[in-house]
Parts: structure tokens; C-alpha cells; sequence
């Protein structure tokens, strides 16, 4: 099945340095999607890429598709302490047009 | 809007006792989802069900548990007998094919802790 690939699995950063978290996966996807969970909470959707190449921003946040369509990052610029908590890859199963593959995801710390 | 409801939000048991996990997924949305979190494996899919039709339950462990969706507006995850290694979060979620980008929306989780 598919397998998606994240890292780093765990990032400490000083509040204001930016931070960068990698999706990869060895098959092309039809898209990616992220989750932020906060600690002690659920994943909550930030964004769908679809295209290849696309590159959404959210204010600090910018989240890239690679040309390829196997490769994602988000980035977070100039990092605040209300960033922290988990940030998820998810792609589709080849399996299965809605069954989401998700990454193991990147635990940010930001220290104030 | 109400979101995904999941009762209880926090279960402690005794090993070997009968969970019942609850979930109300958002009304309208076809695609109903039971995934497990833990530490160690991280979110793992364990079934979903389309229009109350299970279609992949692979991710379920083992025997011990089971799924039902006996109507849109309800599905529960049952685990008899229960052990201490599946003590984890336990996310429903719900989605709408085509709808949003096919975005998955999660309730806020059953902590189960069996001991």
C-alpha cells in the first residue's frame, strides 16, 4: 500500500526560527493534504495541494508540491509558541480514492 | 455545525472488559473513518465505511475488534476483550466525497487507557 514517508519526526526550534518539515513518498500522489494536531487535540486540515508544482501560502506558512507529485514540505517562517504541536502528511491510498495514507509526522517544539 | 461527536472522551477499563467507542460523523458526509493513535505507530487507519458499508477494515488488529455503522448518523468500535496494549486515542472521522477537497474531519478523540 501507499507509504508516505515524513521527516524529521521531532524538531526543537528557538521562537522565530523558522522550521521546515518533509513529505516523501515513492509513487507519484494525486495530492497531499496537511493536519496540525496540538497536543492533546485532533488533526485539523490546513491544506490540499493538487497540482504539481503548487505552492499555497497561509500566512507564515507555505506548503509546496513537488514537480514530481512524490514530495511535499511545509515551511514555517519565524516560528511562534502558538505553532507548536504535530504537523501530518496525508496522501491518498493507490488502494482507494478516500483512504488516506498519513505520515508519522513532526512533533515542533517552539522554545519561547 | 456541529462537528464529529465521539463518546466517551476518556475511558480507563480493566483488561479484559468490553469498550464500546462512539461516533456521530458530521450529517451529509458519506465516508465515515475509525483510526488509532499511539506513540508508537502513530495515526493508524483501522476502517472506514462508505454510506454505512464497511470497505477496508485491514487496519483492524485483530479479531478482538469489530465496527458497525448501522445508520449514517452512527458507527461505534467495539473491542471485547480488551487489553492493555491497546490502550491509545481513538479518532472518528467523517468525510464527503467531492466535498472541500475530500477534507477529513476529525473528532476530538476517545482516550482509552486499559489497565
Amino acid at each position: 500500500g501507499q507509504q508516505v514517508m515524513q521527516i524529521p519526526q521531532y524538531q526543537h526550534v528557538q521562537e522565530g526560527e523558522d522550521f521546515t518539515t518533509y513529505c516523501n513518498s515513492s509513487t507519484t500522489l494525486s495530492n497531499i493534504q496537511w493536519y496540525k494536531q496540538r497536543p492533546g487535540g485532533h488533526p485539523v486540515f490546513l491544506i490540499q495541494l493538487v497540482k504539481s508544482g503548487e505552492v499555497k501560502k497561509q500566512k507564515r506558512l507555505t506548503f509546496q508540491f513537488g514537480e514530481a507529485k512524490k514530495n511535499s514540505s511545509l515551511h514555517i517562517t519565524a516560528t511562534q509558541t502558538t505553532d507548536v504541536g504535530t504537523y501530518f502528511c496525508a496522501a491518498r491510498s493507490s488502494g482507494s480514492a478516500r483512504q488516506l495514507t498519513f505520515g508519522s509526522g513532526t512533533q515542533l517544539t517552539v522554545l519561547p | 455545525d456541529a462537528g464529529v461527536i465521539q463518546s466517551p472522551r476518556h475511558e480507563v477499563t480493566e483488561m479484559g472488559q468490553e469498550v464500546t467507542l462512539r461516533c456521530k460523523p458530521i450529517s451529509g458526509h458519506d465516508y465515515l473513518f475509525w483510526y488509532r493513535q499511539t506513540m508508537m505507530r502513530g495515526l493508524e487507519l483501522l476502517i472506514y465505511f462508505n454510506n454505512n458499508v464497511p470497505i477496508d477494515d485491514s487496519g483492524m488488529p485483530e479479531d478482538r475488534f469489530s465496527a458497525k455503522m448501522p445508520n449514517a448518523s452512527f458507527s461505534t468500535l467495539k473491542i471485547q476483550p480488551s487489553e492493555p496494549r491497546d490502550s491509545a486515542v481513538y479518532f472518528c472521522a467523517s468525510s464527503l466525497f467531492g466535498g472541500t477537497g475530500n477534507t477529513i474531519y476529525f473528532g476530538e478523540g476517545s482516550w482509552l487507557t486499559v489497565v
